[in-house]
């Protein structure tokens, strides 16, 4: 089965600081890989996508995401954070043969001015 | 396009009642499905759909039914609503077409639910 693990429930930064969020996903085969983001009281919006090819991927606002394949990880990062950024991150994974898309927990981010 | 489209927003329940969420896309998804959000446990699978009369249950199924009757409409029924029901609910689909099991969703905007 799928799964995804997030190592971080809640991350406070400054503004101007880096982000790194870690994702780690469980499945041996060729997964598709995910990151949403969900605004305060908004749905989740996909922030970047990796489907196969270049593992660097980069997504919407300045995020950018890097597949390590022997690491079975999908880490979102951002070099420089800013207070519209704080929302709540979702790594997602598909993996192949399966239809469905699996969540993380989440990771809460808040970025103060 | 209004994309997907869920009502109501809001619903307040008693224990025991039932109720349907509604949930509709006018982009021609043959994908379908509903995801509950709650604090701490992110987004869980409810039950999908990969076509009209085709549905599947996903990771915490038990107390929902679901229908796909037609390519646009993919209610969420409670039988009989209980207090761990309360959550925010998603609906979201995704466009046909695709490469196979490429899994890009779209959501809409999210029911939330509070049974007493």
């Amino acid at each position: 089965a799928q799964s995804v693990s997030q190592h971080n429930h809640h991350v406070i930064l400054s503004e101007a600081a880096s982000l790194e969020l870690g994702c780690n996903y469980s499945y041996g085969g060729t997964v598709n890989l995910f990151w949403y983001v969900q605004y305060p009281g908004q749905h989740l919006q996909l922030l970047l996508k990796y489907f196969s090819g270049d593992p660097l991927v980069k997504g919407i606002k300045g995020f950018e995401a890097e597949f390590i394949k022997s690491k079975f990880s999908f880490n979102l990062r951002k070099p420089s954070v800013q207070w519209s950024d704080t929302a709540e991150y979702f790594c997602a994974v598909n993996a192949a043969g399966y239809s469905t898309l699996t969540f993380g927990k989440g990771t809460m981010l808040l970025v103060s001015p | 396009n209004a994309g997907v489209t869920q009502t109501p927003k809001f619903q307040v329940l008693k224990t025991g009642q039932s109720m349907t969420l509604q949930c509709a896309q006018d982009m021609n998804h043959e994908y379908m499905s509903w995801y509950r959000q709650d604090p701490g446990m992110g987004l869980r699978l409810i039950h999908y759909s990969v076509g009209a009369g085709i549905t599947d249950q996903g990771e915490v199924p038990n107390g929902y039914n679901v229908s796909r009757s037609t390519t646009e409409d993919f209610p969420l029924r409670l039988l009989s609503a209980a207090p761990s029901q309360t959550s925010v609910y998603f609906c979201a689909s995704r466009p046909p077409g695709q490469r196979t099991n490429t899994g890009e969703l779209f959501f809409g905007e999210g029911s939330r639910l509070t049974v007493l």
